[in-house]
């Protein structure tokens, strides 16, 4: 079935860095795609979104790239800072209704 | 704006025992979702709905209910609560002319 799947179920930074976090899936017809925030004993928080027909899109810190052809999404969060702690899920949408697929997600831990 | 609400934030039952969970926003927004999230898993659709007056099944619907009394309101039920139903719930809700899904902050339920 479909799925959407992390590389790293954990990654830790040290502030000031740059953050990567990979997700591929696997349902080549999804053409929405979708990263959140999660903070310990809080909801998801949208963080930044983009359509298959991008492959790019950029956001205050935070950049997405899609690669349709490996189907490989991720998430880049520049100059990375202790609020940045949390744990990053994506989630893929392929039909109308807006029915999201989320994949595990990944804990960041940033290091003062 | 108070966004997404979710009531209560936290509850323990017996197993047997029934619950509603309840769910309201303040945004217009058409759709409306109830997940799940488990330890190390992603979330996880239990139903939503589309819009005022229909209701549809998602990934794990299996031992609840929905009920959209309203364009605002969204209730979860569980007629006959199990210890695998213990488990985080969140709300969501959308703009049918977007695709982003806004987050409730979640009740924890706790299934003796």
């Amino acid at each position: 079935g479909e799925s959407v799947g992390l590389h790293l179920p954990t990654l830790s930074v040290q502030e000031g860095d740059n953050s990567i976090i990979n997700c591929a899936y696997s349902n080549s017809a999804s053409d929405y795609f979708i990263w959140y925030k999660q903070e310990s004993g809080k909801g998801p928080q949208f963080i930044i979104d983009i359509r298959s027909n991008m492959d790019k899109r950029q956001g205050q810190r935070v950049t997405v790239l899609l690669n349709k052809t490996v189907k490989h999404l991720s998430l880049q969060i520049a100059a990375t800072q202790p609020g940045d702690s949390a744990v990053y899920f994506c989630a893929e949408q392929y039909n109308q209704g807006g029915k999201l697929i989320f994949g595990q997600g990944t804990e960041l831990s940033v290091k003062p | 704006n108070a966004g997404v609400t979710q009531t209560p934030k936290f509850q323990v039952l017996k197993t047997g025992q029934s619950m509603t969970l309840q769910c309201a926003q303040d945004m217009n927004h058409n759709s409306m979702y109830w997940y799940r999230q488990d330890p190390g898993m992603g979330l996880r659709l239990i139903y939503y709905s589309a819009s005022e007056g229909t209701t549809d099944k998602g990934e794990v619907p299996n031992g609840y209910n929905v009920s959209r009394l309203n364009k605002r309101e969204f209730s979860l039920r569980l007629e006959s609560a199990a210890p695998s139903q213990t488990s985080v719930y969140f709300c969501a809700s959308r703009w049918s002319g977007g695709e982003t899904q806004y987050f409730g902050p979640g009740t924890r339920l706790l299934v003796l």
